[in-house]
């Protein structure tokens, strides 16, 4: 199973919602990432998790708060946020010596 | 901090021909590791071909390849007989590999977007 699947594929929400997106792998791997990426825009790094612990906030706002509950989920709660957040959130993982990061399809988020 | 340039914003080509999309970077680093991604309309971000630095010989994956010339930090990818399902935007990304554990995240350029034209 070389796949990394991301829930749900969209989602709007409101400024006031709290929501949660997921993802999830089971290769093994022992660092995974999140990723935003903006229309015709490269994706920019949010967060790097290595053996379920943070090692990388790349000063992400406190309303994206991520979490890693097990070795193969990686979640990333939403609360409060604005427009300017909608964007493709791209989850990826990577067994780390070869340094090839796998990933997932992507969930996009469009805030109202 | 690293950077990853793409000068190549948009390249179109004619299916069955070879085609190079250019990438330059900039490292103070020795031990890195350089890919290529594509991104179709579907969106999935999948992985064309790696390389690593310490590696001199350049990577070979069917009919894509790269000439990788460190001195010069240019890593560029070559598409031979282009087919319609290589349309997609392409990306450079950087990667170090000194971080122990491999958790370090991917620095991409700003993409080539590529048109195969039938």
């Amino acid at each position: 199973d070389t796949e990394v699947t991301q829930t749900p594929k969209h989602l709007v929400m409101g400024m006031t919602n709290k929501k949660s997106l997921k993802c999830e792998q089971h290769m093994g791997h022992r660092a995974m990432y999140w990723y935003k990426q903006k229309a015709k825009k490269p994706p920019e790094l949010m967060f790097v998790y290595s053996y379920e612990k943070l090692s990388i906030n790349e000063s992400v706002p406190s309303r994206f708060s991520p979490e890693c509950p097990n070795s193969s989920l990686l979640n990333l709660h939403l609360h409060a946020l604005q427009p300017e957040d909608s964007a493709l959130y791209l989850c990826a993982s990577s067994e780390g010596q070869n340094g090839v990061q796998f990933f997932g399809p992507g969930t996009r988020l469009t805030v109202l | 901090a690293q950077t990853v340039t793409q000068s190549q914003p948009e390249m179109s080509v004619q299916e069955a021909e070879t085609v190079t999309l250019s990438c330059t970077y900039d490292t103070s680093e020795s031990d890195y590791y350089l890919f290529w991604y594509k991104q179709p309309p579907s969106r999935q971000m999948i992985l064309v071909i790696r390389q690593e630095a310490y590696k001199q010989q350049n990577a070979t994956e069917n009919r894509f390849s790269v000439n990788f010339q460190k001195a010069a930090k240019s890593f560029s990818l070559k598409i031979s007989d282009s087919q319609l399902g290589d349309a997609a935007m392409y990306f450079c990304a950087y990667r170090s590999a000194t971080t122990g554990g491999g958790a370090d995240g991917l620095t991409f350029g700003k993409g080539t977007h590529l048109i195969i034209q039938p």
